[in-house]
């Protein structure tokens, strides 16, 4: 069964500083990849996702995160912080099985602090 | 377009009530899906729904279950709560099952607690 694990349930960063959020997950055959956001008191928004094609994947607000199948690994990355990053971000996997595809897996998510 | 809408928003129940949260999806979306979110076990899926059926459904137990209607709308209910169910519960709507293709659009949540 796929999972996915998230480096560091908490990340600070200071303002325009680098913004870089690690995933790592496990999966059988090629996976699906995704990362969402999370702003206090919201649901969940999509930032971006890699399925196939290009290794880089560029999101909304200047988020990108390459997926290097080598490492397994689908790290987000922002070059400048911004106070609004300040959020919890989720890595999520679905794998493509001969029934369908799978739900959603989630990592523990990363709660970003940007300081001033 | 109106995005993912879930009512209440907010539920105090106290443990052995029953209750039935709801789910509207965006204008189109035919599939939903539904996760528990809670501090220690994080996001959790418990159930999709595509055209009324279910489709796919996570490892929880029977208390837990769910429909969905002709207008593609979905409730979940939850029987004999306990105090662990407490949680935020989200719902996400997609256009159609392939999840590789069709971005899942999450709802802002119902903050269930269980007293």
């Amino acid at each position: 069964a796929q999972s996915v694990t998230q480096l560091g349930s908490h990340v600070s960063v200071s303002e325009g500083a680098l913004v870089l959020l690690r995933c790592n997950y496990s999966s059988s055959v090629p996976p699906y990849l995704f990362w969402y956001v999370q702003y206090p008191n919201q649901g969940l928004q999509l930032l971006l996702k890699y399925t196939t094609g290009a290794t880089l994947v560029k999101g909304i607000n200047g988020f990108e995160a390459e997926f290097k199948k080598s490492e397994t690994s689908f790290h987000l990355t922002k070059p400048s912080a911004h106070m609004s990053d300040a959020a919890e971000y989720f890595c999520a996997v679905i794998e493509l099985t001969v029934s369908g595809n799978t739900p959603l897996v989630f990592g523990k998510g990363t709660r970003l602090s940007v300081i001033a | 377009k109106a995005g993912v809408t879930q009512t209440p928003r907010y539920l105090i129940k106290t443990r052995g009530q029953q209750v039935t949260l709801s789910c509207s999806p965006i204008s189109g979306h035919r599939s939903v899906s539904w996760y528990q979110q809670t501090p220690g076990q994080g996001l959790q899926f418990l159930f999709e729904y595509f055209s009324e059926t279910q489709r796919n459904k996570g490892n929880f137990p029977g208390r837990f279950s769910g429909r969905q209607f002709s207008n593609s709308r979905s409730e979940m209910n939850v029987s004999t709560l306990e105090l662990g169910d407490s949680a935020l519960y989200l719902c996400a709507s997609s256009l159609a099952f392939d999840h590789q293709t069709d971005t899942q659009y999450f709802g802002p949540g119902t903050r269930l607690t269980v007293l």
